[in-house]
Formats: C-alpha cells, structure tokens, sequence
C-alpha cells in the first residue's frame, strides 16, 4: 500500500537556524499536507499543497509539492522554541478520504 | 469558532470494560475520521463517516470496535471489552467537504490506557 517515509526522524537544531525535511512516497498523492504535534495534542494543519510543483508559504514555513508527486519538502526558516515538536506529512490514499500519515521528524530547537 | 472537540481527553479503562470516545466535529463539518496513533509512530486511519453513515470502515479492527455519527450529537468510538493493545492515542478529524481535497482538522485526542 500507499507508504510515506520522512526523515530525518530527528533533529536537534539551534535558535535561529533554518531546517528542511522531507517525506517521500513510492506512489504518486494528488494533495500534500503538512502537520504539526505538539505533545499530548492533536496534529494542526501547516500547509496544504494541490498542485505537483507548487511552492506554498506559511509564514516562517515554506513547504514544496515534487514534480514527480512522489515527494514534498518543508523548510522552516529562522526556528524559535515554539517550532518544537513532531512534523507529519500526510496524504490522502488512492484517491480517498483516508489519510496516510509518515512517521514524523521530530524537532528540537536549543535556545 | 470552535474547533474539533473530543472527550474525554483521558481515559483509563481495565481490561475488559467498554471505552467510549466522542467527537463533535467543527461547526458546519459533516465529515468525520478517527485515526489512532500508538507512541513514536503516525496517525492510522480507522474510520470515516458521515452523518447516519460509515462511508469507509476499512482500517478498523474486525471485532470489538464500532463507530457511529447520528444525525443529533457527537461522533462515537465504541470499544468493547478493551485489552492493553487497545492502548493508544485516538484523534477524530473533520471535514466540510468530500471529494478527496485531503484536509482535515485534528481534535486533541482522547488518550487510552488499559490497565
């Protein structure tokens, strides 16, 4: 079935720096989404993308669709403290409602 | 506008007991999904329903498990006779729409333990 693999699975930064990650599938997904996990919450929507190529801000976040629509990237610029957390791409799988989740990277940011 | 509610946001629960989780999606969302997350991995579909109907219970477990989303109050995730796999992080998820645009919207989960 339809799999999402993100990496890295961690990653320990300084204030201020700039991070990129990525996720990337074996099949091909018409929408990329990109979440945010806050420990003991739910996952809050970041960017959403619809269009193979397409390159979407959100503030500090910049998230991009692959050509191919078999990967997505998310680069966060100039972290803070607040960006802790884990980050999920998700998509929707096969043409349905379902949504297939990666694994996360999970984020440290050092003051 | 409030966003997706669940409760309760813990729930202990010895082996065997029922566990029942509800949901009330946004205002104005008649779609709803509930995914369960078990510790350092991503969210698994479980179901998704509409109201009166389950429109795809593809990825819940064969028995003890049921969903429902009457056309009055929450959305419910009904376990019987729960057992410690049971244990988890269960999020609901709305949407206004069909149609597969894939966003959804994360309520704060209800934490499962059995004991």
């Amino acid at each position: 079935g339809q799999q999402l693999n993100q990496s890295p699975q961690s990653m320990f930064i300084q204030e201020g720096e700039d991070v990129s990650m990525n996720c990337t599938s074996s099949s091909i997904f018409n929408t990329w989404l990109w979440y945010k996990q806050d420990p003991g919450e739910g996952p809050v929507l970041l960017i959403a993308l619809y269009k193979a190529g397409e390159l979407t801000s959100n503030g500090r976040l910049t998230a991009q669709f692959g050509i191919t629509r078999k990967d997505s990237f998310l680069n966060i610029s100039a972290s803070i403290p607040s960006d802790v957390g884990i980050y999920f791409c998700a998509g929707p799988r096969g043409g349905s409602e379902k949504l297939v989740f990666g694994k996360g990277t999970k984020l440290t940011v050092n003051p | 506008n409030a966003g997706v509610m669940q409760n309760p946001r813990h729930l202990v629960r010895r082996r065997g007991q029922e566990a029942r989780l509800r949901c009330s999606p946004m205002k104005g969302h008649s779609h709803v999904y509930w995914y369960r997350q078990l510790p350092e991995e991503g969210l698994k579909f479980m179901v998704y329903l509409q109201k009166e109907n389950i429109i795809d219970e593809s990825g819940m477990p064969k028995e003890r498990f049921s969903a429902e989303f009457p056309k009055e109050g929450p959305s419910i995730l009904r376990i019987q006779q729960v057992v410690r796999g049971d244990s988890a992080a269960y999020f609901c998820a709305s949407s206004p729409w069909g149609g597969h645009q894939g966003e959804q919207f994360f309520g704060p989960g209800t934490r499962l333990t059995v004991l």
